[in-house]
């Protein structure tokens, strides 16, 4: 079974609207972490937010915000009035094990992604 | 700010000879991955290394080998190429610790075999 599964491979979304990027998580671990990243067409890998498993508050940076819903093993990023810039792969990844073992022994686990276009 | 640096960034390879992909980091990290990315699939942890000395098997291994005689190197050589092997390779590192585990990526490098 997939540890992170992303069910949009691409998304086409208006300029100033509001996107949410699906992910849903696989784990048996009381404690991990979610992370999502962004990847333009430049190829860099950006880090936007990260969710903990015991965090009871939803993580925001910006305009970006993550919708934890442990009970049901999701956690879908919000992205708030998109920008063209914002045009880009984005990926749903998953940390199992606490964060001081140093990303643990296997580092994180990568959903396939989502492809985002920003149309104007 | 360096952070992570590899090399080459690009290189076209014959099938059967073999490659070092290297990877330098400036951050004091323990913990330093290599990854696989290919289209459709995401990305693919290769191996990894906890601290200098040590390394490990991630998801795809096969026909890759690692090396960590240090912290702040972690070089990836593939022995005898096949164009499977075709495809952008990542480093990666994460400070133990401290924080969330959160991963620091280089900028890639695209391997080609034919």
């Amino acid at each position: 079974a997939q540890k992170i599964t992303q069910t949009q491979p691409g998304m086409f979304v208006q300029e100033k609207e509001a996107v949410t990027l699906d992910c849903t998580y696989d784990t048996s671990d009381q404690s991990y972490g979610l992370f999502w990243y962004k990847q333009p067409s430049s190829g860099e890998m950006i880090f936007l937010i990260y969710q903990g498993s015991y965090d009871e508050q939803n993580a925001t940076e910006g305009r970006y915000s993550l919708n934890f819903q442990k009970a049901r093993k999701s956690a879908n990023l919000v992205i708030s009035a998109s920008q063209l810039g914002d045009s880009a792969m984005y990926f749903c990844a998953m940390r199992e094990g606490p964060g001081y073992s140093g990303g643990g022994a296997d580092g994180l686990t990568f959903g396939k992604g989502t492809h985002l276009i920003i149309q104007p | 700010t360096a952070g992570i640096t590899q090399a080459p960034t690009s290189q076209i390879l014959a099938a059967g000879r073999s490659m070092t992909l290297r990877c330098t980091q400036d951050m004091r990290h323990n913990a330093m991955y290599w990854y696989r990315q290919d289209l459709g699939l995401g990305l693919r942890l290769i191996h990894y290394s906890n601290t200098a000395g040590t390394t490990g098997k991630g998801e795809v291994p096969d026909g890759y080998s690692v090396s960590r005689a240090n912290t702040d190197d972690f070089p990836l050589t593939l022995a005898s190429a096949v164009p499977s092997q075709t495809s952008v390779y990542f480093c990666a590192s994460s400070a133990d610790r401290a924080g969330t585990g959160e991963l620091f990526f280089g900028e890639g490098s695209r391997l080609t075999v034919l």
